[in-house]
């Protein structure tokens, strides 16, 4: 499978636990994104990076999220005392960046519940 | 701040039944919109990109086109396999961040 993969898919947490989740993008893809998606909502852009580099973040990202790049290949998003308002879909897309064309490829998501 | 508005919440039609899809939008300068369909519990799925008002584009029963304001998703003689949530996006000139709308939940009954 060559598409965008995340680990684990579901996530149950207890509130004020840390989570942490994965991202593999598609293998050429130089561009990572890190989106929210609640019930009944479109995805929420959270945060991305060109390379290992870290470009954009949104307000919605706070203190207590953190997302990492090291190599330029897999991401990592890390949640810190979870909140029962955590609980979401986090998904990961991935693109190229090629002039103007930036379609964007998502991953299945992980579903987290926080208790 | 971009805006994405779109209707119906919720569309049920009958097999064969062609409708249309309304994506409104707001934004300071458009680089790309974006349709997607997602099913339940599954990421969202690339379906179009259209870059510029006048630009149309198809894919089986899917035919995507784009105004300066709005952009329209025309389901032509549907099938139960076609229900889905669809969603609208944007892209503006200044960055890479998607903004989407909240989607229309699409039911085609056999």
């Amino acid at each position: 499978d060559t598409g965008v993969s995340q680990n684990p898919r579901h996530k149950i947490t207890k509130r004020g636990q840390n989570v942490t989740f994965r991202c593999d993008p598609i293998s050429e893809h130089n561009r990572l994104y890190w989106y929210r998606q609640t019930l009944g909502q479109g995805p929420e852009f959270l945060t991305y990076f060109q390379n290992e580099a870290q470009l954009e973040k949104s307000r919605l990202l706070s203190d207590r999220f953190s997302a990492e790049r090291p190599k330029g290949s897999f991401s990592t998003l890390e949640i810190q005392r979870t909140e029962q308002g955590d609980s979401a879909m986090y998904l990961c897309a991935s693109s190229l960046k090629v002039s103007s064309y930036n379609e964007q490829f998502f991953g299945p998501g992980t579903r987290l519940t926080v208790l | 701040e971009d805006q994405v508005t779109q209707s119906p919440e919720a569309l049920r039609l009958q097999e064969g039944e062609s409708s249309s899809l309304n994506c409104s939008y707001t934004v300071s300068g458009l680089r790309g919109l974006f349709w997607y369909r997602q099913d339940p519990g599954k990421g969202p799925e690339f379906l179009f990109t259209l870059y510029s008002a006048g630009e149309e584009k198809e894919k089986e029963r899917l035919k995507a086109t784009l105004t300066k304001k709005e952009s329209f998703l025309h389901i032509t003689a549907p099938k139960p396999e076609d229900s889905a949530t669809y969603l609208c996006a944007v892209r503006e000139t200044s960055g890479s961040r998607l903004t989407f709308g909240e989607g229309t939940q699409l039911t085609v009954n056999p």
